[in-house]
């Protein structure tokens, strides 16, 4: 049981590149989110999706774009990216009041 | 919005002492999570509360869901190395559409 898989596990990006994080959850969960993890900070939520087909904006999204491709997958998306969105990506996926979180992304903008 | 606030920040204690550790809320909450944050890892899902005034366990670990449905606090018993990372409170937002999480509180477990 994969749970929540989330690629790649690394990335090192020079500012302005782009690029699309992969989430995947086998759970048949509704709602998915995408939250980053600065040093020393909680999580911030970017965006999240309720259901297949909606997305909505969290505390953060400037910056990202999000795809909810289907009911299994919800993409996140750096058009251009800058050192400030140097951060720990985490992607989780909700049958309702709980969430189950993959084990992140480590991106890097230089 | 709604915001959930932990305290302490952080604790360094020594091994096999308790722990406690708390969040609170401006905002009534219907249920309350904890979550721990191993070095490196995702959260993981510890205790799931729903009730106000619930008392719940997990091993060693021990949570309250507060009768004013503003906090909920969570404690460690005889604590080990293993139980050092980063423990998050979290709960749903009033349309439970998202999860809105704490600040977290680090611990750091000395053998």
């Amino acid at each position: 049981n994969a749970g929540v898989t989330q690629t790649p596990k690394f990335q090192v990006l020079k500012t302005g590149q782009s690029m699309t994080l992969q989430c995947a959850q086998d759970m048949n969960h509704n709602s998915m989110y995408w939250y980053r993890q600065d040093p020393g900070m909680g999580l911030r939520l970017i965006y999240y999706s309720a259901s297949e087909g909606t997305t909505d904006k969290g505390e953060v999204p400037n910056g990202y774009n999000v795809s909810r491709l289907n009911k299994r997958e919800f993409s996140l998306r750096l058009e251009s990216a800058a050192p400030s969105q140097t951060s720990v990506y985490f992607c989780a996926s909700s049958p309702g009041s709980q969430a189950f979180f993959g084990q992140g992304t480590r991106l890097t903008v230089v | 919005g709604q915001q959930l606030n932990q305290s302490p920040q952080s604790m360094f204690i020594q091994e096999g002492e308790d722990v406690s550790m708390n969040c609170t809320s401006s905002s009534i909450f219907n249920t309350w999570l904890w979550y721990k944050q191993d070095p490196g890892e995702g959260p993981v899902l510890l205790i799931a509360l729903y009730k106000a005034g619930e008392l719940t366990s997990n091993g060693r670990l021990t949570a309250q869901f507060g009768i004013t449905r503003k906090d909920s606090f969570l404690n460690i018993s005889a604590s080990i190395p293993s139980d050092v990372g980063i423990y998050f409170c979290a709960g749903p937002n009033t349309g439970f559409q998202k999860l809105v999480f704490g600040t977290g509180t680090r611990l750091l477990v000395s053998p």
